[in-house]
């Protein structure tokens, strides 16, 4: 299994542009999260999706879009970008039903400016 | 809402000697809570967990202790190595959004040899 896989590992973007973050997982579970991590921090909570179809909103989800047509990804859509969004981006998932442990993906490391 | 609070932020240790990591919750409905290791570049890494029905748990030189009346949790890594050199983030529950978690803001433990 390779895991949570997310892509680009690196973009950066210019004020005002859009880009999709994605993510993956190939261990059919069904509850999926993006995270943002500022320096210094911890993780936030973007979204979260409990399976597909369904989405709720994180700690702050103001800037952002998620979708979840298929078990396996949950793409985080950024419109119109702004410097407060330059971050790092985890993608974690867990399977509830066996155990609430989630597994979180390499990151991608936005920057815009 | 939610909060988790991580002492101490820096943690400078010699190798051999013991760490501790000590997390404050707010929601009393919590009820798992996890401790990740992050190394530079990289996703974070689901180390130990705890849920609320136990007291303590150990996994070799790793142990999590949970008090739940007084809601803290600790990390204690005995015989450190420069390999356990990291930062460290505990976690908590949300109790409205299915297993996911509140992170604290990580506590960068080095190990001098």
């Amino acid at each position: 299994n390779a895991g949570v896989t997310q892509t680009p590992k690196f973009r950066i973007l210019k004020i005002g542009q859009s880009m999709t973050l994605q993510c993956t997982q190939d261990m059919n579970h069904n509850y999926m999260y993006w995270y943002r991590q500022d320096p210094g921090m911890g993780l936030k909570l973007i979204y979260y999706s409990v399976g597909a179809g369904i989405t709720d909103k994180g700690e702050v989800p103001n800037g952002y879009n998620v979708s979840r047509s298929t078990t396996e990804d949950f793409p985080l859509r950024l419109e119109l970008a702004a410097p407060s969004q330059t971050s790092v981006y985890f993608c974690a998932s867990s399977y509830s039903d066996r155990g609430p442990e989630q597994y979180f993906g390499p990151g991608t490391r936005l920057t815009v400016t | 809402g939610e909060n988790v609070e991580q002492h101490p932020s820096t943690l400078s240790v010699q190798e051999g000697d013991s760490a501790v990591i000590k997390c404050t919750y707010s929601d009393s409905a919590s009820n798992y809570f996890p401790w990740y290791k992050q190394e530079l570049g990289k996703g974070p890494q689901l180390i130990i967990d705890i849920r609320s029905n136990v007291g303590e748990k150990k996994d070799q030189r790793i142990a999590v202790t949970l008090n739940k009346t007084a809601k803290h949790f600790s990390l204690h890594i005995t015989e450190t190595q420069p390999e356990d050199s990291a930062v460290y983030f505990c976690a908590a529950s949300i109790r409205q959004a299915g297993t996911a978690l509140i992170f604290g803001k990580g506590t960068t433990l080095s190990v001098s040899s």
